[in-house]
């Protein structure tokens, strides 16, 4: 059965430098999603995309963090200059497209702490 | 405002026993609704949806849940817990006509006792 997966699993940067998180989506789906957990703390919405360009974003997703479809496979959301309150667990979801086809498949996320 | 609440934070049920968790959303029209599973250092895994139809929807692993109208609730359900299905469970939305963002409510961790 098709998965998305995520690499990598876990990342350790310092406070200001900048992390890359990479995504595949589930190769016939057509929006792509970032969320994050911080630890003990509910899931949340980072940023919808859909055909190339982002459909919706949260209040957390500010400037310094982007998303990109740099291929026909990858997803990638980076973070400019990390925080320590970037420290979470950053899930990448997808799905495809159709009514009634709402249901989106998660990654195994990557754990990112930021010292 | 529109949420999505979990009332129970932690539930420890003992094996075989049967389990329940609530979910509760505050939204003007029915959304989609969702049932997740997070085990430990795992991602999350879809266990059932319900976008309309029969209100008893069966999901993976054994699991089942009822989506009720008239108390805004969409309950999860397994007859009898096995020590594997402790995890941490999440009730999720997707508003209609709204974006299609998952909204995700707090969670309820489940303990298992042998």
């Amino acid at each position: 059965e098709p998965e998305v997966t995520q690499t990598p699993s876990h990342q350790v940067t310092q406070m200001g430098q900048e992390v890359i998180l990479r995504c595949v989506p589930i190769s016939n789906h057509l929006y792509f999603y970032w969320y994050r957990q911080i630890l003990g703390q509910k899931v949340e919405f980072l940023v919808s995309f859909y055909n190339n360009e982002i459909s919706e974003k949260s209040e957390i997703f500010d400037d310094q963090f982007s998303v990109e479809r740099p291929d026909g496979s990858n997803f990638t959301l980076k973070i400019r200059s990390t925080k320590l309150e970037d420290s979470a667990m950053y899930f990448c979801a997808s799905r495809i497209r159709g009514w009634g086809q709402e249901t989106q498949y998660f990654g195994p996320g990557t754990r990112l702490l930021v010292l | 405002a529109q949420s999505v609440t979990q009332p129970d934070i932690h539930i420890t049920v003992s094996e075989g026993a049967s389990l329940e968790l609530r979910c509760n959303y505050s939204y003007g029209a029915t959304p989609y609704l969702f049932w997740y599973v997070q085990s430990p250092g795992q991602g999350l895994q879809l266990l059932l949806k319900y976008f309309s139809g029969d209100t008893l929807v069966q999901g993976i692993k054994g699991f089942e849940a009822e989506f009720k109208r008239s108390q805004s609730s969409f309950n999860l359900r397994k007859p009898s817990v096995h020590w594997s299905d402790a995890a941490e469970y999440f009730c999720a939305v997707v508003p209609l006509a709204a974006g299609n963002k998952l909204t995700f409510g707090g969670g309820t961790r489940v303990l298992v006792k042998p």
